[in-house]
């Protein structure tokens, strides 16, 4: 079975700082993952996704995850925060043959403080 | 990219009545739909997947019988809520795919807000 962990469940920063959320997953079989963002009383938005390739992901904006399969993670990254980017964050994984179904993290919720 | 709209995005009803949300994908044809429900300040949980022409598929736990979902063209799902509860009050999040490989994006309505008085 699969899962994915979001250990932090509130991130705060201030702006123009860099930001990490952290991402874990449990699959045995090969997996696509994915970063979505929801603003208040909406629904979700894709960030980015890693389907196959490169490992370092760059997505909408500004941010980007690198997928490390040995340590079954896909840390999302952006090197300068804004006030915009208040939001919760949610990672997911599919996987193949799955038929698309996703599996969510718990979501972290990201503020940025002035 | 792809558009997907719910409707309504709030209702408020008594118990005991039934309840209907509609999803439509406006500019593509969704082989699969999916709905999930989202408690405050937790993450999704899907509910089922549903493809066009055939019956959905229901996680377990869910109550196939309580929440009705039909997927009548490549446009539209309806989750129908029946004999609403206090307890089902959720917000309701539909998502369409037009593939079915496991890599393809799930596009997200903007949720229903559903509170059961």
């Amino acid at each position: 079975a699969q899962s994915v962990t979001q250990l932090d469940s509130q991130v705060p920063v201030f702006e123009e700082a860099p930001v990490e959320l952290r991402c874990n997953y449990s699959s045995s079989v090969s997996v696509y993952l994915f970063w979505y963002v929801q603003y208040p009383n909406q629904g979700l938005q894709l960030l980015l996704k890693y389907l196959s390739g490169s490992t370092l992901v760059k997505g909408i904006n500004g941010f980007e995850a690198e997928f490390n399969k040995s340590q079954t993670s896909f840390h999302l990254r952006k090197p300068s925060v804004h006030i915009s980017d208040t939001a919760e964050y949610f990672c997911a994984v599919s996987f193949a043959g799955g038929g698309n179904k996703l599996t969510f993290g718990t979501g972290t919720q990201l503020k940025v403080e002035l | 990219g792809a558009v997907v709209s719910q409707h309504p995005s709030w209702v408020i009803c008594k118990s005991g009545t039934s309840v209907k949300i509609e999803c439509r994908s406006l500019d593509f044809q969704a082989t699969t739909m999916f709905w999930y429900r989202q408690f405050p300040k937790q993450s999704l949980m899907l509910m089922a997947t549903s493809n066009e022409g055939s019956k959905a598929t229901y996680e377990q736990g869910v109550e196939k019988d309580k929440f009705l979902i039909n997927h009548a063209s490549l446009t539209l799902s309806t989750l129908t809520v029946t004999s609403a509860h206090p307890e089902d009050s959720s917000f309701y999040i539909c998502s369409a795919t037009s593939g079915r490989t496991g890599n393809d994006e799930q596009f997200f309505g903007p949720g229903t807000r559903l509170t059961v008085l």
